[in-house]
């Protein structure tokens, strides 16, 4: 298994501003994910993040509204751009360790815009 | 495009009693995961099938996956107040693709 936390636990902010989560692992992986939750909602996949290389987005995400940073293997960030109510969620990083897919989440940042 | 449905959305059940949710996938799965959510807390692993009529256990838990490695279901068995929480499916096919999640609630 592998210890993820993620900074901030939670954070409010306003309409028009950016707010950039942190992702840190206790051990080195190669891919992490980021993943959002709407309340009382499935997980939704933003985009995978690989070390050295740009981030792959899922359909309906693009990288000017979530601009992610892979620095090393142990680290990534997201930002969240010119936020609206509309992103107000819980966004999850998660690596994938041991049996190929098994996924393991962070404790998510609970995102609300006014 | 690959879809996971999932059964029912929520379910009350009384302590003690048994509970079971289903999982359905538009694709053959490589492989489908379980994960619990407890309220206000993260999704948590729970376990991984890979082989089609896989069937595993952990303690009053059992997972199936069809034959046609294209459904699941999780079954609890005698359930308590520890159980609460949404339980997810998630099937990976070219990717993963997280069902909506059956919400449990316990009544003592």
């Amino acid at each position: 298994s592998a210890v993820i936390s993620q900074k901030p636990s939670r954070d409010i902010c306003q309409r028009g501003t950016s707010l950039t989560i942190q992702c840190q692992v206790d051990s080195q992986v190669t891919m992490m994910f980021w993943y959002r939750q709407q309340p009382g909602q499935s997980l939704t996949l933003i985009a995978t993040a690989n070390q050295g290389s740009e981030a792959t987005y899922e359909s309906g995400f693009v990288i000017d509204k979530f601009p992610i940073s892979r620095p090393n293997l142990t680290f990534s960030t997201l930002t969240v751009s010119n936020m609206s109510p509309e992103d107000s969620s819980i966004y999850l990083c998660s690596v994938s360790l041991g049996p190929p897919g098994t996924q393991y989440f962070g404790p998510g940042t609970r995102l609300l815009v006014l | 495009g690959q879809q996971v449905m999932q059964i029912p959305q929520y379910q009350h059940v009384q302590e003690g009693e048994d509970f079971t949710t289903y999982c359905n996938s538009s694709t053959t799965l490589s492989n489908i995961q379980w994960y619990k959510q407890r309220p206000g807390g993260h999704p948590v692993f729970l376990i991984q099938l890979v082989k089609s009529g896989e069937v595993k256990k952990q303690k009053r838990l059992t997972f199936q996956f069809g034959e046609a490695k294209k459904n699941s279901s999780l079954h609890i068995t005698a359930t308590q107040t520890t159980d609460v929480g949404t339980y997810f499916c998630a099937g990976r096919d070219d990717k993963i693709i997280f069902g909506k999640g059956t919400r449990l609630h316990i009544l003592p």
